[in-house]
């Protein structure tokens, strides 16, 4: 069965670093998602995206947060300089279509750790 | 904006059934999705609805009133491993998902 795919499973920076999430959203899906957890809390909604631009973002997802699909697989999620706060899982998600019906499948994540 | 609630924690008896319930407040409601997610793994789609009813998917099934803002999730013949958290979450406008806290479901023998 197809699948989300992320990379890297976990990650450990420094404060003021800059990190890249990677991921390969299933094949013949348009829309791509990322949401994040931290530990404990619910699941968060970060940004959408579709035909190589951004539709909605969340208050979260600042100046600090950009993303990128750089060729015709990968889905990548950059946070330009690590805060403390910006410790938890990220989940990238896509979807086949927009609206009622179409699911949004999830990746396993990315659990990234700011010291 | 979403305002989701449901219980934070639920326990049930192996083999038992179990209702989970989500309340919801939100403009531009477009359907409820039920994700299963275990400690440190990704949410795992379970059952939509997008009309008022009951959606039958083997032992889960998922209730909605869009009228009353009101879900629940029925697990029937529940096993161990269904110990896990079940998430609530409603989509708003064109696609976006927004999530519950979630209910940690723990199953006991």
């Amino acid at each position: 069965e197809p699948e989300v795919t992320q990379t890297p499973s976990h990650q450990v920076t420094q404060m003021g670093q800059e990190v890249i999430l990677r991921c390969v959203p299933i094949s013949n899906h348009l829309y791509f998602y990322w949401y994040r957890q931290i530990l404990g809390q619910k699941v968060e909604f970060l940004v959408s995206f579709y035909n190589n631009e951004i539709s909605e973002k969340s208050e979260i997802f600042d100046d600090q947060f950009s993303v990128e699909r750089p060729d015709g697989s990968n889905f990548t999620l950059k946070i330009r300089s690590t805060k403390l706060e910006d410790s938890a899982m990220y989940f990238c998600a896509s979807s086949p279509g927009q609206g009622a019906g179409n699911t949004i499948y999830f990746g396993e994540g990315s659990w990234l750790t700011v010291v | 904006g979403q305002n989701i609630d449901q219980p934070t924690e639920m326990t049930a008896t192996e083999g038992a059934i179990v209702q989970i319930n989500c309340t919801y407040q939100t403009s531009g409601f477009n359907g409820l999705f039920w994700y299963q997610q275990h400690a440190g793994e990704a949410p795992t789609f379970l059952s939509y609805n997008v009309l008022d009813g009951l959606e039958e998917k083997g032992r889960f099934s998922s209730f909605l009133s869009r009228s009353k803002g009101y879900s629940y999730l029925l697990l029937k013949e529940l096993q161990m491993k269904d110990s896990a958290s079940y998430l609530c979450a409603v989509r708003a406008g064109a696609n976006n998902l927004f999530f519950g806290t979630g209910t940690r479901l723990t199953v006991i023998p």
